[in-house]
């Protein structure tokens, strides 16, 4: 069936150097996945997406990378700062309408 | 920047009683959703709403849960008889066009006693 999952529930880096958060998913019809950000009693706020019919795009401070060969989603921050601390979801669409979210990964910024 | 705004922040009510929740989507907007998030889980897909009918409901969206679009601006989701597990986050997101980022609203947290 249909899933979206990431990889590990948590993570921990230090401040300054590069994060990356991982997320499979197993619907080979989708073709276009977001990155949410979501910080305690928020709603997820958006990162950056990428379509199918790429394979990398970058936005400040951040990369996302699609390999749709093994179905696996990946966002890199750069030099990661303490207000990157927060829940990160990825979330695909195969259709025009409803949004499938993975768990979601708690990344914890140290000083 | 625009952005989704949703009331109340908080609501608590009584196990069968009705609830509304409301949203206002980004004003050009003219897809909108609801989504909701148990505690600790992951944001689940309830309904999309296109053109002032439903487009796609989960299984979770039953007989009990109903949307609307009163006037011009605001997306209302009601929950007719709420039960316990009815419980959770309630998020209203919209997007400028089909396959387009969908942005959230900040949610209506629901507690059910």
């Amino acid at each position: 069936g249909e899933s979206v999952g990431l990889h590990l529930p948590t993570l921990s880096v230090q401040e300054g150097d590069n994060s990356i958060i991982n997320c499979a998913y197993s619907n080979s019809a989708s073709d276009y996945f977001i990155w949410y950000k979501q910080e305690s009693g928020k709603g997820p706020q958006f990162i950056i997406d990428i379509r199918s019919n790429m394979d990398k795009r970058q936005g400040q401070r951040v990369t996302v990378l699609l390999n749709k060969t093994v179905k696996h989603l990946s966002l890199q921050i750069a030099a990661t700062q303490p207000g990157d601390s927060a829940v990160y979801f990825c979330a695909e669409t195969a259709n025009d309408y409803k949004l499938s979210f993975g768990a979601g990964t708690t990344v914890t910024v140290r000083a | 920047e625009p952005e989704v705004t949703q009331t109340p922040s908080h609501q608590v009510t009584q196990m069968g009683q009705e609830v509304i929740l409301r949203c206002v989507p980004i004003s050009n907007h003219l897809y909108f959703y609801w989504y909701r998030q148990i505690l600790g889980q992951k944001v689940e897909f309830l309904v999309s709403f296109y053109n002032n009918e439903i487009s796609e409901k989960s299984e979770i969206f039953d007989d009990q849960f109903s949307v609307e679009r009163p006037d011009g601006s605001n997306f209302t989701l009601k929950i007719r008889s709420t039960k316990l597990e009815d419980s959770a986050m309630y998020f209203c997101a919209s997007s400028v066009a089909a396959q387009e980022t969908q942005y959230f609203g900040p949610g209506t947290r629901l507690l059910v006693l």
